[in-house]
């Protein structure tokens, strides 16, 4: 596609609930970025993927956050058992190769857990 | 983590005025860029500028990379109502991957 598309835009949810969130890069590139935004804050990093493996997945905070990227295009943040502080804004982002470079961001998906 | 922080976190200009904001960051870097978000949108990209240089301009906007300060500036002159945004800058580095670490952003404000 043109740029990077984030699905859903608006996610709310229950406290407990499993929750999906879609990113599709821009064709070609690589590298894909999961970021995590706080109201007021800057990104924060999630987990990176060069093709379809997890090259660094440091920020994932625990093990209720998942990602995956079967076909080294497409990949699905995975949240289970949402909690009042998982919300947030989610933006994915890729780039052509990793490494050094311009950063193509999606619009984000806003999650609320209620 | 975050690797680097803005200041001011809030700047209200006129229109007309030159915006200058700051980043500071904590180890050695690769590569600096920077960054504009309007309020609930993406980021979007700006400027990038390597470890090897001093300064970089991009139309109305200069940056500048100290990196014995560990430090940068965004100027933007001739500021508009329509560069109301929050700025971030973002850094990466051969000892960190590819992460790419965001600064706590200036929200900036252009006063028509």
């Amino acid at each position: 596609g043109a740029g990077v598309s984030q699905t859903p835009s608006n996610k709310v949810t229950e406290k407990g609930k499993y929750v999906e969130l879609r990113c599709d890069p821009i064709s070609g590139h690589t590298a894909l970025y999961w970021y995590r935004q706080s109201l007021g804050q800057g990104p924060e990093f999630l987990i990176y993927f060069q093709g379809t493996g997890a090259a660094d997945d440091s920020g994932l905070p625990n093990d209720r956050f998942f990602a995956v990227r079967p076909e080294g295009s497409v990949s699905t943040l995975k949240i289970q058992r949402t909690e009042r502080g998982d919300s947030a804004v989610y933006l994915c982002a890729s780039n052509v190769l990793g490494g050094s470079g311009e950063l193509f961001f999606g619009e984000g998906s806003r999650l609320t857990v209620l | 983590s975050q690797q680097g922080e803005e200041d001011p976190q809030a700047l209200s200009i006129q229109e007309g005025e030159n915006a200058t904001m700051n980043c500071s960051y904590k180890t050695s870097i690769n590569n600096l860029q920077w960054y504009r978000q309007n309020s609930g949108r993406g980021l979007v990209h700006l400027i990038l500028i390597r470890s090897n240089e001093r300064e970089k301009h991009s139309g109305r906007l200069r940056v500048t990379l100290d990196t014995s300060k560990k430090s940068s500036s965004l100027l933007i002159t001739a500021s508009r109502a329509a560069d109301t945004a929050s700025y971030f800058c973002a850094t990466d580095a051969w000892d960190t991957g590819n992460q790419f670490y965001f600064g706590t952003g200036t929200s900036l404000t252009v006063i028509p």
